[in-house]
């Protein structure tokens, strides 16, 4: 598995502000991800974190909104700009692990939780 | 049609009770298969993978049909502690960047 922190816990930010949350993880991976999840939803992809290039976005959502670092192999942020109370959700990062049987999966961070007013 | 589907719940069951919830998926080209589980207020964690063969982990037994394109999960003796939303993913791919998640089954055991 990983070890997967993330800052801050939890915010509550005023509209038009912008939030960096951070990931660290205990150990170099090659891919990591941002995920939102809105109350009773479930888990949304925002993008791919990519080592030494632009993070992959998925339909939806765009740099702009979301810029995204990825400095190292154990390391990516993720920005929320210019709120506004849509974007109040939990924001996730993730790591993918290879299991057993050449198969990966990811393991989760604890979630930033973020209130906008 | 939503990627994976799954039905929300929720299931109150009483302790000791067995539980099933099924999960469908829409993309014949799927790969990898998992559970994970989600407890209030924290982050989803990995319960088990899916093989084609079905495996078992203690009181859990995971199946899948490819065929009919669905998962399904087992809980025998339930306990107090496996309330929680129970996420059905499905991934395209073995190795995993494009993971997708279900809605959740929401499962509460009863004393």
């Amino acid at each position: 598995s990983a070890v997967i922190s993330q800052k801050p816990s939890r915010d509550i930010c005023q509209r038009g502000t912008s939030l960096t949350i951070q990931c660290q993880v205990d150990s170099q991976v090659t891919m990591m991800f941002w995920y939102r999840q809105q109350p009773g939803q479930s888990l949304t992809l925002i993008a791919t974190a990519n080592q030494g290039s632009e993070a992959t976005y998925e339909s939806g959502f765009v740099i702009d909104k979301f810029p995204i670092s990825r400095p190292n192999l154990t390391f990516s942020t993720l920005t929320v700009s210019n709120m506004s109370p849509e974007d109040s959700s939990i924001y996730l990062c993730s790591v993918a692990k290879r299991l057993a049987g050449h198969t990966d999966t990811q393991y989760f961070g604890p979630g930033t939780r973020l209130t906008v007013l | 049609r939503k990627e994976v589907e799954q039905d929300p719940g929720p299931f109150n069951v009483p302790e000791g009770a067995t539980v099933a919830f099924n999960c469908t998926y829409s993309n014949s080209a799927s790969q990898s298969f998992f559970w994970y589980r989600q407890d209030c207020r924290k982050e989803p964690k990995l319960l088990m993978s899916v093989y084609s063969s079905g495996n078992e982990d203690g009181r859990f037994t995971a199946q899948l049909n490819r065929a009919s394109q669905y998962i399904s999960l087992l809980i025998r003796d339930s306990k107090l502690s496996d309330s929680a939303t129970y996420l059905c993913v499905v991934s395209p791919a073995v190795e995993n960047n494009d993971m997708r998640f279900g809605a959740g089954t929401r499962l509460t055991v009863k004393p």
